[in-house]
């Protein structure tokens, strides 16, 4: 079945570095996938998404593309920020159900 | 963006008893809403699929008798937590997407902040 994997956490920076965290998917046909961010205590919101090979999705600094050659979706930010803490989720949907299969999620630490 | 709401943030309740969570898409339509549950420091698992107006759809190994769903609007579905045991103690959250751009491909799907139920 489809699945989606990441890097294994935590992931622990200083300000202003770069960050990549992984992210691999195996599934059928031809998923969007998606970045979702998870702040202390909050439900997840959406950051950035792509629907077809080699699409680029970007927000809030954040970029990732669609590789599908590579199966892979890795996120990217030139320079985090404290703020930046969190858990991110890869996740990837495919066909139209709105079903989403997440990764098992990277803890973020950004310290000053 | 659209608005997700569920509700409580937090419930703790004595083994054997039952606990309903609510989730309202609060400025849109949604036939189709989603239950995950989150243990701690894993991913979502889905739970089941939540169709208005009909049965939802259990993902494999979720008992359907445990984890009743029901969705009588289009703004609102129910998980209750039947006969709830301290291993059903975890963070359950829900998602919807708009109706009216369903034809659009992976819509965006939005999340309520989440319910952390504790069985005790």
């Amino acid at each position: 079945g489809d699945s989606v994997t990441q890097m294994e956490g935590p992931v622990t920076l200083s300000e202003e570095a770069f960050l990549t965290i992984n992210c691999t998917y195996t599934a059928t046909g031809y998923p969007s996938l998606f970045w979702y961010v998870q702040y202390p205590g909050e439900g997840l919101q959406l950051l950035l998404k792509a629907t077809k090979a080699d699409d680029k999705g970007s927000n809030k600094g954040f970029e990732a593309t669609y590789r599908k050659e590579t199966t892979s979706f890795h996120l990217e930010k030139g320079s985090v920020q404290v703020s930046d803490s969190a858990v991110y989720f890869c996740a990837l949907s495919a066909g139209n159900t709105g079903k989403l299969i997440f990764g098992q999620g990277t803890t973020l630490q950004v310290k000053p | 963006g659209a608005v997700v709401s569920q509700h409580p943030s937090w419930v703790i309740c004595k083994s054997g008893t039952s606990v309903k969570i609510e989730c309202r898409s609060l400025d849109f339509q949604a036939t189709t809403m989603f239950w995950y549950r989150q243990f701690p420091k894993q991913s979502l698992m889905l739970m089941a699929t939540s169709n208005e107006g009909s049965k939802a759809t259990y993902e494999q190994g979720v008992e359907k008798d445990k984890f009743l769903i029901n969705h009588a609007s289009l703004t609102l579905s129910t998980l209750t937590v039947t006969s709830a045991h301290p291993e059903d103690s975890s963070f359950y959250i829900c998602s919807a997407r708009d109706s009216l751009r369903t034809g659009t491909l992976n819509t965006e799907a939005f999340f309520g902040q989440g319910t952390r139920l504790t069985v005790v």
